[in-house]
């Protein structure tokens, strides 16, 4: 099956700092989603984002599936932020593959 | 719109007893997924059902568990006889389609003593 990796694995941030997260993935893919799972283990949809480039607010994410990748950029990073950032695939099966994630604690 | 809806959000049960898992997916959603987590594996899925159809099974760890979806608007995940490395949190998640945005519920966090 498809293989999604994940960097770095965990990260430590001071409240303010920038951020950039990396999904490296298989195989051409139907669909890439980030998640975040917040300390209390909900998953909550970032971006729904098999191609191309979206922001919302502080946060924007950029897949180029030519080159099998995907990155999530945190600006300004807050507490709140903290949690572990997951990339998940569809790649011709129709389920979600995650990767490892990426633990991110924000220290104020 | 309410999202995916899981029951019960915990169950504490002892080895060898029967526990089921609900799921209510978003209205107009027609893909439904069931997914595990833990700590070994990370996320994983189970089983994975379009229209009401069961389509891709191959993650069920073995014939001890056992997943239904009578209508479009319920799904249920059986697992009897439980067992203690059966203890994780699974996830119910749906989209309008099987290549279009999942979106989780919060969870049933499972633990088997």
């Amino acid at each position: 099956g498809i293989q999604v990796e994940q960097s770095p694995p965990d990260l430590i941030l001071q409240e303010g700092a920038n951020s950039t997260l990396r999904c490296n993935f298989s195989d051409s893919v139907n669909n890439l989603q980030w998640f975040h799972q917040n300390p209390w283990g909900q998953l909550i949809n970032l971006f729904y984002i098999p191609s191309g480039t979206k922001q919302n607010g502080r946060l924007s994410a950029t897949t180029v599936a030519t080159e099998r990748y995907s990155l999530l950029y945190i600006s300004s990073s807050q507490t709140t932020d903290s949690g572990v950032y997951f990339c998940a695939v569809v790649s011709g099966a129709n389920n979600l593959f995650f990767g490892t994630g990426t633990r991110l604690t924000v220290i104020p | 719109d309410a999202g995916v809806i899981q029951s019960p959000r915990h169950e504490v049960t002892e080895m060898g007893q029967e526990v089921t898992l609900r799921c209510k997916p978003i209205s107009g959603h027609n893909s439904l997924f069931w997914y595990r987590q833990t700590m070994m594996r990370g996320l994983e899925l189970l089983i994975y059902f379009n229209n009401n159809v069961p389509i891709d099974d191959s993650g069920m760890p073995e014939d001890r568990f056992s997943a239904k979806m009578p209508n479009a608007s319920f799904s249920t995940l059986k697992i009897q006889p439980s067992e203690p490395r059966d203890s994780a949190v699974y996830f119910c998640a749906s989209s309008f389609g099987p290549y279009n945005e999942q979106f989780f519920g919060p969870g049933t966090r499972l633990t088997v003593l």
